[in-house]
């Protein structure tokens, strides 16, 4: 099946560091990725949607400044946390739809845990 | 707005009985709904979704749903739980079938041998 590859898995930075993840769809090509962050309670907040080629479109309340997307390419997403703070620190994960199939055809990445020191 | 609540934590039940995680929702058009699983330390897998018809939808791994539009639910059962079906269960929400997905607070099912 499909697969979306997400990189680093963990990652640790100081405080006001900027923490790049990348999300890559391996073997089919994504016009849309979306990027959510899981808090430690469970809960799967979508973060906003990365659209290839244009600007992402964010979700009420996500500051676009603290969190840059880029999605350069049809098989790569960026989703850079700028100056990261402790509370930055999370669990984010991409996903990557094959175009025109439907929901059950969303592929997620593992996941990226980062810890802001 | 559209939303997706789980009211339990975590489901606990021995290996064999039946299962079921809860989940209802809200949206102002009818709903495409979905269930995803998570195992540990890899991304989520769809298991099934309910688009139109049937109320009844039969998914991945044996797990069935059942959709109930006057108690705007959408339950996840299985007849026979499998200590290999302890995972993190996502119950979500889109008013489109390529639309963003909403997703609940997910479910921690833990079957014991």
């Amino acid at each position: 099946g499909a697969v979306v590859s997400q990189h680093p898995s963990w990652v640790i930075c100081k405080s006001g560091t900027s923490v790049k993840i990348e999300c890559r769809s391996l073997d089919f090509q994504a016009t849309t990725m979306f990027w959510y962050r899981q808090f430690p309670k469970q809960s799967l907040m979508l973060m906003a949607t990365s659209n290839e080629g244009s600007k992402a479109t964010y979700e009420q309340g996500v500051e676009k400044d603290k969190f840059l997307i880029n999605h350069a390419s049809l098989t790569l997403s960026t989703l850079t946390v700028t100056s990261a703070h402790p509370e930055d620190s999370s669990f984010y994960i991409c996903s990557a739809t094959i175009p025109g199939q439907g929901n059950e055809k969303l592929f997620f990445g593992s996941g990226t845990q980062l810890s802001v020191l | 707005a559209q939303s997706v609540a789980q009211p339990e934590d975590q489901v606990n039940v021995a290996e064999g009985n039946p299962l079921t995680v809860k989940c209802t929702y809200s949206v102002s058009g009818n709903p495409y709904l979905f269930w995803y699983v998570q195992y540990p330390n890899r991304g989520l897998q769809f298991l099934l979704k309910y688009i139109t018809g049937d109320n009844l939808v039969k998914g991945s791994y044996g797990f069935e749903a059942e959709f109930n539009k006057s108690q705007t639910s959408f339950h996840l059962k299985k007849p026979s739980a499998l200590v290999s079906d302890s995972a993190l269960y996502f119950c979500a929400v889109s008013l489109d079938n390529t639309d963003k997905l909403i997703f609940g607070t997910g479910t921690r099912l833990q079957v014991f041998p």
